[in-house]
């Protein structure tokens, strides 16, 4: 299973553009890459998963260099209410892993 | 999108007691489903892995005795805390994988159930 490596914290400022790399040095060829976003006392949202390069949805980005030993979540123009923690997972379930272990996440704090 | 519930939503018991958690998915089928513990400030821990048909499958640490698991459909499976402590009292998430998970190599996450035990 690939472990991951995040910050453990990060602050920010509403209207600002936010990017949390993460590492996944031992990443499998079948393995994803995907984001959660978790709000204290809810279950964990996904935000969005990429295999390779770049991946784009309405609320994030994600950056995948060449050779997949991170990655990185890009949020656009946050605000507070994009106060949580945010997991990258890495894994492949469909496959021959059929689990994925939660790291300790990034707490991102936005300030007014 | 594919939606997870949880019920109860928060339970408040008496020690020695068993408590039900159900897990379902409401729009799409699993035949794979997940149980997480979380406590105060920290990380999602995996409990057991519930597959539709047969024995869950626990992580290291898990008691199969004291946390049994259930996944008799393809759209629920439940988790009993049985004889609960207070040591027990946590944030319990389960997640699901579909059926058909495709090109989705995707987990959806259930609201959670907060379990007080007194």
């Amino acid at each position: 299973l690939a472990k991951t490596t995040q910050p453990i914290s990060m602050d920010s400022y509403e209207g600002q553009e936010v990017n949390i790399t993460c590492s996944h040095n031992n990443i499998a060829t079948n393995d994803y890459i995907t984001w959660y976003q978790q709000f204290p006392s809810q279950g964990p949202r996904f935000i969005i998963q990429g295999y390779k390069t770049k991946v784009t949805n309405e609320v994030a980005s994600l950056f995948i260099p060449a050779d997949r030993k991170s990655s990185t979540l890009s949020l656009p123009r946050v605000s507070l209410s994009d106060t949580a923690v945010y997991y990258c997972l890495v894994g492949d379930l469909v496959g021959r892993d059929d689990k994925i272990i939660f790291g300790k996440g990034t707490r991102l704090h936005i300030l007014p | 999108g594919a939606v997870v519930s949880q019920h109860p939503s928060r339970v408040i018991c008496k020690s020695g007691t068993s408590v039900k958690i159900e897990c379902r998915s409401l729009d799409f089928q699993a035949t794979t489903m997940f149980w997480y513990r979380q406590f105060p400030k920290k990380s999602l821990m995996l409990m057991a892995t519930s597959n539709e048909g047969s024995k869950a499958t626990y992580e290291q640490g898990v008691e199969k005795d004291k946390f049994l698991i259930n996944h008799a459909s393809l759209t629920l499976s439940t988790l009993t805390v049985t004889s609960a402590h207070p040591e027990d009292s946590s944030f319990y998430i389960c997640s699901a994988l579909p059926f058909l998970a495709g090109g989705g190599n995707e987990q959806f996450f259930g609201p959670g159930t907060r379990l007080t035990v007194l």
